[in-house]
């Protein structure tokens, strides 16, 4: 079973920045916290990870608490192509990847 | 385009035949998974492979889905006797652990349809 929980759905305007949660409170020590997203028809895409400290790449932040039991993407400029299902995953190393329900997000235009 | 290849991108076969699905990972990559998804839900975990090692089956994969990676490279998942219940995506995924860098790569998928 998946570890996170998420909202079903958010509705962001285009051009905001989109907030996702993600509560994951079992997570382990050596457990990263890993973002997908999969738009309509196509494969999950990585978005980005981390263990402890927040991480920026070209595509979106993450924000993850002091205590990792909870995180946050943050996309900072939300597009129309933006819409998508996010997956928040926790995994340890190259684990297997088990997906949850995620979150659909909407960008409005 | 993530590296990651999979063929046919669309299958439909009538029940009861066999069908079989290959995967080609981004060449360096040691691990190599194979997931369905139906509509709806996220990817269901099938199994996965450390080169051409088998780490891993899910209960999902019944005795009519076999899985291959004899050389470490490609992978190969074939399903036998075919059911309506099959019908789903089938989406296969790569990584190579260095370091903190494990991030696994999607195919497109190919979406099965049996009739």
């Amino acid at each position: 079973d998946a570890k996170t929980t998420q909202p079903p759905s958010m509705d962001c305007a285009e051009g905001r920045a989109a907030n996702l949660p993600c509560n994951h409170s079992t997570i382990s020590g050596n457990e990263y916290v890993y973002w997908y997203r999969q738009i309509h028809s196509q494969g999950p895409q990585y978005i980005i990870h981390g263990l402890k400290n927040n991480e920026t790449n070209e595509m979106a932040s993450l924000i993850i608490t002091e205590d990792r039991k909870s995180s946050t993407l943050i996309l900072p400029h939300a597009t129309l192509r933006d819409t998508a299902v996010y997956y928040c995953i926790v995994r340890a190393g190259d684990d297997k990847i088990i997906f949850g329900k995620g979150t659909r997000l909407h960008i409005l235009p | 385009d993530t590296g990651v290849s999979q063929n046919p991108r669309h299958k439909i076969t009538k029940r009861g035949q066999n069908v079989t699905f290959r995967c080609d990972p981004i060449s360096e990559h040691n691990r190599l998974y194979w997931y369905r998804q139906t509509l709806g839900q996220g990817p269901e975990f099938l199994t996965y492979f450390q080169n051409e090692a088998q780490l891993e089956k899910s209960r999902l994969l019944s005795d009519r889905f076999s899985a291959e990676r004899p050389k470490g490279s490609f992978s190969t998942l074939e399903i036998q006797r075919t059911e309506q219940g099959d019908s789903a995506m089938y989406l296969c995924a790569s990584s190579f652990r260095q370091g903190a860098r494990t991030e696994a790569f999607f195919g497109q998928g190919t979406r099965l349809t049996v009739v």
